[in-house]
Parts: structure tokens; sequence; C-alpha cells
């Protein structure tokens, strides 16, 4: 059974590094063709994808947001790390990280998300 | 880039009808495109992949079709499980973008 959670701080202020863990069971990110992806929903707004890291460390940015995005793993821990730096209130969203599949280009299992409020 | 336009934003209906919603592409994707189902508080759940492929436990009265630029997504007769927003979601050998939503409304 696979899952996913996020983690991270809640409420950051602006112009700070937000960084965020996705922390997933039943596959192994060292699997050829398995990848890891984040996307966000601002509130009452539509999906946004951020970022995606790849079995083989290979990584994908949103062109719109690449030069504030950093993506990482940890085979051994099962984890995924999101770093996003000078946060801007407009970033408030519900961040979600989720499993992409080998040769499957969709999102087919997510985590249950985290709502991150950027606000001094 | 590659834009997703859904249409319509919004839809109302009744229980019963059949629901079509479009997702129209800036370019070609050949029919690298998956729709999403997605209830208030939750995460996404996804329905359909490569255009028309049903994922695993969801109801037959969902499908997709399409290629290129235009796709469809149906429900051949909408059940009080279905209120909720929809995306669409392209994959263009690099990266991934949504489509800004439909949301179907009870009329």
């Amino acid at each position: 059974q696979i899952t996913l959670k996020e983690s991270g701080p809640t409420l950051v202020k602006p112009t700070q590094t937000l960084t965020l863990t996705c922390t997933f069971s039943g596959f192994s990110l060292s699997t050829s063709g398995v990848g890891v992806g984040w996307i966000r929903q601002p509130p009452g707004k539509a999906l946004e994808w951020l970022a995606l890291i790849y079995w083989d460390d290979d990584k994908r940015y949103s062109p719109s947001l690449k030069s504030r995005l950093t993506i990482t793993k940890d085979t051994s821990k099962n984890q995924v790390v999101l770093t996003m730096t000078n946060m801007d209130p407009v970033d408030t969203a519900t961040y979600y990280c989720a499993h992409k599949g080998a040769g499957m280009e969709f999102f087919d299992y997510w985590g249950q998300g985290t709502l991150v409020t950027v606000s001094s | 880039d590659i834009q997703m336009t859904q249409s319509p934003s919004t839809l109302s209906a009744s229980v019963g009808d059949r629901v079509t919603i479009t997702c129209r592409a800036s370019q070609s994707i050949s029919s690298w495109l998956a729709w999403y189902q997605q209830k208030p508080g939750k995460a996404p759940k996804l329905l359909i992949y490569k255009a028309s492929s049903l994922e695993s436990g969801v109801p037959s009265r969902f499908s997709g079709s399409g290629s290129g630029t235009e796709f469809t997504l149906t429900i051949s007769s909408l059940q009080p499980d279905d209120f909720a927003t929809y995306y669409c979601q392209q994959y263009n050998s690099y990266w991934w973008t949504f489509g800004q939503g439909t949301k179907v409304e009870i009329k």
C-alpha cells in the first residue's frame, strides 16, 4: 500500500525559506521510472505543479518557479524534500506530494496535503 | 509553456444527467492527459490516465477521450458522489500542467 505524508511549518514569514518533507512508504524511489512530485493549491484556486524528482535523481521544475525551488531525495529514509526560497503571501497554499509510477506521467497516489500560510 | 484550458469553469447538473467537460492544450500532447476529481478539503483522486484509461476502482460511468489538443471527460449518469471539482493534467516530456478546474454543482 502506497502512502505519502507531507510535513513542515504551517506558518512562515515573508522572505523566509520554506522546507517541506514528504515521507512515503509502499514503494522505493530507487525503482526505475518512479518519481515523487510536489503540487500546490492556493485556497479556492487550481492545482499547480511545482517539481518532481526521479529515481535516478533527475529533477524537473516548474519554469515559473524554477529559480526558487530545490527538490532532493533521501532514498534510505524514504523522503523527498522541497525547499522554496523568498516566500511571499501569494505562496500561501496547501502543498501536496504525490507518487508517479514508472512510465506513468500522472500522479496516482497523493498525500493529504499541508497548509502553509505566509504572513508576518 | 503548454497551457491547459478547461470548459466550462462551472457546470450545474442534476443527478442522472450526462456531463461532459472539455480540456484543450495549447499544443499537441499526444495522449498524455489525466483527469482528477477533488472534493473540498481532500487531495485529488486520479480518475483517467493516458486520455482514456480508467484508473482501477473508478466507476465505469467515468470515461475519457481525445488526443492531440482536445480532450473530454464524460460522466454518463451523474451520481450524488460526483459533485466535485475536476482537473485535467498534461505531461509534455519535461513538465506537468493542470487545467484551472471545472466545478460540478447541483442544479
